[in-house]
């Protein structure tokens, strides 16, 4: 079976534009997680997707946003990129099941400059 | 509302010897609990989760947990240190029916020859 896979692995873009990542989860999983990790402030959680919709949503400005496709993949966008949206960003899937786990992909290695 | 302690941020040890990684968690109901490991430029990989059951899991690699709802803790162990171990360890707390994870700060293990 296929892990979470997550595209691309790197990326470098210019402050003020907007960027968008790709992810793609285990195949049957319907729950779709997705967080930033910093130096700073670790890791944090920005929204998960389930069957489409936004089921939970972390603290993060409005320029974070997100979708889900019907075959489960999600985008997330960042618009008017800032120096501290400088970060590794990770997705998760997971099962509808209670007690299981969340899998990561490698993430995306975003650079604002 | 969830959160997780890791006290220290560095722990290093010699190759043989005991690993013990701590955490300590705050839930305002029973919560499950995750131990990931991440190695550089990488995603998180599970090494071991707590749902219900059993207190005492083992993991992968030779690393196990115990549960001590009496003191929030969920503390990592492994008895003999490995040069491959040397990773950044992430302790992480769910509620129950959600999906999202809290994360502590982390602990990074360096394993000295």
């Amino acid at each position: 079976k296929a892990g979470v896979t997550q595209t691309p692995r790197y990326l470098i873009k210019t402050r003020g534009q907007q960027v968008t990542l790709s992810c793609s989860p285990i195949s049957g999983h319907r729950s779709v997680s997705w967080y930033q990790q910093t130096p700073g402030q670790g890791l944090q959680f920005l929204f998960e997707y389930f069957s489409e919709t936004q089921r939970n949503k972390g603290n993060f400005p409005g320029r974070f946003s997100g979708r889900q496709f019907s075959n489960s993949r999600s985008e997330m966008n960042v618009s008017t990129l800032e120096l501290g949206d400088s970060a590794l960003y990770l997705c998760a899937s997971s099962s509808t099941d209670t007690n299981t786990e969340a899998f990561f992909g490698q993430g995306t290695r975003l650079t604002v400059v | 509302a969830q959160s997780v302690t890791q006290l220290g941020s560095h722990v290093s040890v010699s190759e043989g010897a005991l690993v013990l990684l701590r955490c300590n968690y705050s839930s305002s109901v029973p919560p499950y609990l995750f131990w990931y490991v991440q190695y550089p430029n990488q995603g998180l990989q599970l090494l071991l989760k707590y749902t219900t059951g059993a207190t005492l899991v083992k993991g992968i690699n030779g690393f196990e947990a115990e549960f001590k709802k009496s003191e929030t803790s969920f503390h990592l162990t492994k008895p003999s240190a490995h040069m491959s171990d040397a990773a950044e360890y992430f302790c992480a707390v769910r509620v129950p029916g959600a999906q999202k994870l809290v994360f502590g700060q982390g602990t990074r293990l360096t394993i000295n020859p």
